[in-house]
């Protein structure tokens, strides 16, 4: 069982659609942290929450982390090619202070 | 600054082999953390190691182990390599204070032939 799932598993949609993508647990996380990784290379770190109800931009990335810091959100408005990757949340797990990611979302933008 | 190397990018061997895969965190990390990732899944969780210690190890065999060095560098080591263990392995550079952002390496593309 995950501890953070993330959902939709793959995404495919068309260069100016906006999308929203979703990492939920039923534990709190004291933050979570959203990554971008394209293949072949490791993860970039985009942003952390830590406040729940907090909201962050990144230009068309909007990061949202849930009042009850159990779950996060990342929507991207009119999507672009650049944006294709796999999009992971993680987070401290609090009994063993471990940093686990949920399994992901793959994301493809077609011109 | 730079950033979380690891060495080789690219590993290539026999089953029932031994690999060795190296990390050097960014300057000031005293955390690093190892992954697998095999081809299209996500991260599972290896190894962490904190100020020279293994804090604590993901659900994979012993075959699995590694250390973090008086300079936090880090090795891992995989003995009797099996054929399933062909994956991209990632290190994460984390400085251990505040949130836990995790700073990747490129990944050391293991293939076990």
């Amino acid at each position: 069982t995950q501890l953070l799932e993330q959902s939709p598993q793959f995404l495919s949609i068309q260069e100016g659609e906006n999308l929203t993508v979703y990492c939920n647990s039923s534990s709190v996380f004291s933050s979570l942290q959203w990554y971008r990784q394209e293949p072949g290379e490791g993860p970039v770190l985009l942003v952390t929450v830590v406040t729940g109800g907090e909201v962050k931009k990144l230009k068309r990335l909007t990061f949202q982390f849930g009042d009850a810091r159990k779950d996060s959100s990342l929507h991207i408005t009119a999507a672009q090619p650049g944006d294709t990757g796999l999009y992971l949340c993680a987070g401290p797990y609090s009994s063993a202070s471990k940093i686990i990611f949920g399994s992901g979302t793959r994301l493809s933008i077609r011109p | 600054e730079a950033g979380v190397t690891q060495s080789p990018t690219h590993l290539i061997k026999t089953r029932g082999q031994q690999a060795t895969l190296r990390c050097s965190p960014i300057s000031g990390h005293t955390s690093v953390y190892w992954y697998q990732q095999a081809l299209g899944l996500g991260l599972q969780f290896l190894l962490w190691y904190d100020e020279g210690e293994e804090r604590n190890r993901g659900n994979f065999p012993p075959r699995f182990s590694g250390r973090q060095f008086p300079n936090y560098s880090s090795e891992l080591n995989v003995n009797a390599l099996e054929l399933e263990d062909s994956a991209l392995y990632l290190c994460a550079s984390i400085q251990g204070r505040g949130p836990a952002e995790a700073f990747f390496g490129q990944g050391t593309r293991l293939t076990v032939v």
